[in-house]
């Protein structure tokens, strides 16, 4: 079965500096992978996601993460974190067919960090 | 707006009540997904439709749950005889290709039993 680690449940950072959330998943084969952002109140909103070539993927909002199979990481990060991006990040993992009897385009998500700026 | 759309966005009902809720999709995105989210966790798999095909159901979905895409579009999810528990965001999604999983979220409606 598949399934989603994010360690740190709450991250706090200043405005302008840098962020790494981390995200670590188990998966069978080759997955696919993505990070939404969640603001309080709202729906899930695509940041950017991994199917397959190149490693570093870049994404909306300044956004970009690296996948990194030997350590089955895909860390999402930011050079200049804006007061606006202040929001909980979820990273999920995607089945890329019916292998191990997980469900084809079935996503299962991390438990999420909650982001916070200050000013 | 051509997004992912949820109604109702809030629903407060007395615990034992029926609820129903309806999910519209991207326009010809054949898959639909319905997934629950409970406060301080991410987003759970309820089960999945391809055009009007049922494919999956979680062992979250119980038996008061039922969730149908009579025609390939909309998608209603009911819940029976609800319960405190029961109470969650429930978030639909849509996606248009077969291969890939890039899914799209509607705004969720929130659930509240008392």
């Amino acid at each position: 079965a598949q399934s989603v680690t994010q360690p740190d449940i709450h991250i706090t950072v200043s405005e302008g500096a840098s962020l790494e959330l981390r995200c670590n998943y188990s998966y069978g084969a080759t997955p696919y992978l993505f990070w939404y952002v969640q603001s309080p109140g709202q729906g899930l909103q695509l940041l950017l996601k991994y199917f397959s070539g190149d490693t570093l993927v870049q994404g909306i909002k300044g956004f970009e993460a690296e996948f990194k199979r030997s350590q089955s990481s895909f860390n999402l990060r930011k050079p200049s974190v804006h007061w606006s991006d202040a929001a909980e990040y979820f990273c999920a993992v995607g089945a890329q067919g019916n292998a191990g009897g997980t469900s084809y385009g079935k996503l299962t998500f991390g438990q999420g960090t909650i982001l916070t700026v200050h000013p | 707006d051509t997004g992912v759309s949820q109604n109702p966005r809030h629903k407060i009902t007395k615990r034992g009540q029926n609820v129903t809720f309806r999910c519209d999709p991207i326009s010809e995105h054949n898959r639909l997904y319905w997934y629950r989210q409970t406060l301080g966790q991410g987003p759970e798999f309820l089960t999945y439709f391809q055009n009007e095909a049922q494919l999956e159901k979680s062992r979250l979905l119980s038996d008061r749950f039922s969730a149908e895409r009579p025609k390939g579009s909309f998608s209603t999810l009911e819940i029976q005889r609800t319960e405190q528990g029961d109470s969650a965001m429930y978030l639909c999604a849509s996606s248009l290709r077969v291969g890939a999983s890039e899914q799209f979220f509607g705004p969720g409606t929130r659930l509240t039993v008392l």
